[in-house]
């Protein structure tokens, strides 16, 4: 069954730690993508990469952390610089990250609560 | 990067009524996508419609590029329409998806 998936669904986070999000695709797309969702708000961009070895900061990179080592996998790391982590983060992929293909899939997501 | 506005914000209806959903943006896009988030937080695809008029259903969606606008239909409304519903546009020179901040529909039995 093809599809993204997220784990953990639920974290708790101690002020001071870093944490790391897992991403996994099994769609064979090449871009993948993390957001951020606040209540009552709509998704903003932190990290993408539109290929296996290279990333790009979004719109509110700071305080956060990828890598793309494989292309199935691009997990987030949330850090302690990070100010207000508390969060809903989703992931998705897209076949690629130009004008054509680019239409965006998403995992369940992961609500991050810091303690 | 692009500024993308939906309206109305919030929307409650009887079941079995139709409602239309608007999704305005700043500047030329190259693709448009709208969602439903369901109660659990998923998003699930509902279009990717970067001009023109697309059917699934009781749902339809256009999208009128050169003027920079696209319009959700949903037709003889159910409760389980229910969920917040994004439009995103692409700009393919910022390589990212723009979200708005969403309609938050409730339709009740």
């Amino acid at each position: 069954d093809g599809g993204i998936t997220q784990s953990p669904k639920y974290l708790f986070r101690k002020e001071g730690q870093n944490v790391t999000l897992s991403c996994e695709q099994n769609l064979n797309h090449d871009a993948m993508y993390w957001y951020r969702q606040d209540p009552g708000q709509g998704l903003r961009l932190i990290y993408y990469s539109q290929i296996v070895n290279d990333f790009q900061k979004g719109d509110i990179a700071e305080g956060y952390s990828v890598s793309r080592e494989k292309k199935e996998s691009f997990p987030l790391t949330v850090t302690s610089a990070q100010k207000n982590p508390t969060a809903f983060y989703l992931c998705a992929s897209s076949r690629d990250s130009g004008q054509a293909y680019n239409e965006q899939f998403f995992g369940p997501g992961t609500r991050l609560t810091v303690l | 990067g692009i500024q993308v506005e939906q309206s109305p914000p919030d929307l409650i209806l009887q079941e079995g009524a139709n409602s239309t959903l608007r999704c305005n943006f700043s500047d030329s896009v190259n693709n448009l996508q709208w969602f439903h988030q369901n109660p659990w937080g998923q998003l699930i695809n509902l279009f990717y419609i970067p001009s023109g008029t697309k059917q699934n259903g009781r749902l339809s969606a256009t999208t009128v590029a050169t003027e920079r606008y696209s319009l959700l239909y949903i037709s003889s409304s159910q409760t389980t329409d229910s969920g917040v519903y994004f439009c995103a546009g692409f700009s393919g020179s910022a390589r990212q998806l723009t979200f708005g901040s969403g309609t938050q529909l409730t339709v009740l039995p």
